[in-house]
């Protein structure tokens, strides 16, 4: 079935340092493709999201762009700051394989150090 | 709106009594879906419904799990009797599917725990 793999956590960064979070998927179908960030003690709030193939998704700094050849949906920001700790989840929904039901990966936990 | 509403947000119970936690969707949203977090097992998705019927619950744990979705507007995902490996944090989270703009909002959970 579908699936999202993330890179393993945590990642420690210092401020101004550059982001990548590694995201590959499987999926039998052409899948919306999401970054999701959840800060402590909080629920999950949409980051940015690409609905098809070389799409580039962008929010607060951070980029993805939809790699159908690599599968991948790797995240990325140029220079972090303290309040970009949090986890982030990649995930994926394929409304026509699997009626809406989005998939996460495991989670990666961001510590940016000042 | 409102976003995504679950109720209680924090939950401690006995091992072994009911848990009952509820969640109100965003309105006109027609997907719900309950999600489990544990630093174990990650996020995992129990069940969803679509126009407030069940399409999936292979996630449900066990028949001590149940949940239901008698409106568009609230859910409840039940635990009888609870047990202590089924403290962690419950999400619920609704969407509106609308071509390929699937995205999910999330409530801001339910920490369960059961000693």
């Amino acid at each position: 079935g579908d699936s999202v793999t993330q890179m393993e956590g945590p990642v420690t960064l210092s401020e101004e340092a550059f982001l990548t979070i590694n995201c590959t998927y499987t999926a039998t179908g052409y899948p919306s493709l999401f970054w999701y960030v959840q800060y402590p003690g909080e629920g999950l709030q949409l980051l940015l999201k690409a609905t098809k193939a070389d799409d580039k998704g962008s929010n607060k700094g951070f980029e993805a762009t939809y790699r159908k050849e690599t599968t991948s949906f790797h995240l990325e920001k140029g220079s972090v700051q303290v309040s970009d700790s949090a986890v982030y989840f990649c995930a994926l929904s394929d409304r026509i394989n699997q009626g809406g039901k989005l998939i996460f990966g495991q989670g990666t936990e961001l510590s940016v150090k000042p | 709106d409102a976003g995504v509403i679950q109720s209680p947000r924090h939950e401690v119970t006995e091992m072994g009594q009911e848990v009952t936690l509820r969640c109100k969707p965003i309105s006109g949203h027609d997907y719900l879906f309950w999600y489990r977090q544990t630093m174990m097992r990650g996020l995992e998705l129990l069940i969803y419904f679509n126009n407030n019927v069940p399409i999936d619950d292979s996630g449900m744990p066990e028949d001590r799990f149940s949940a239901k979705m008698p409106n568009a507007s609230f859910s409840t995902l039940k635990i009888q009797p609870s047990e202590p490996r089924d403290s962690a944090v419950y999400f619920c989270a609704s969407s509106f599917v609308r071509e390929l703009n699937t995205e999910a909002f999330f409530g801001q959970g339910t920490r369960l725990t059961v000693v």
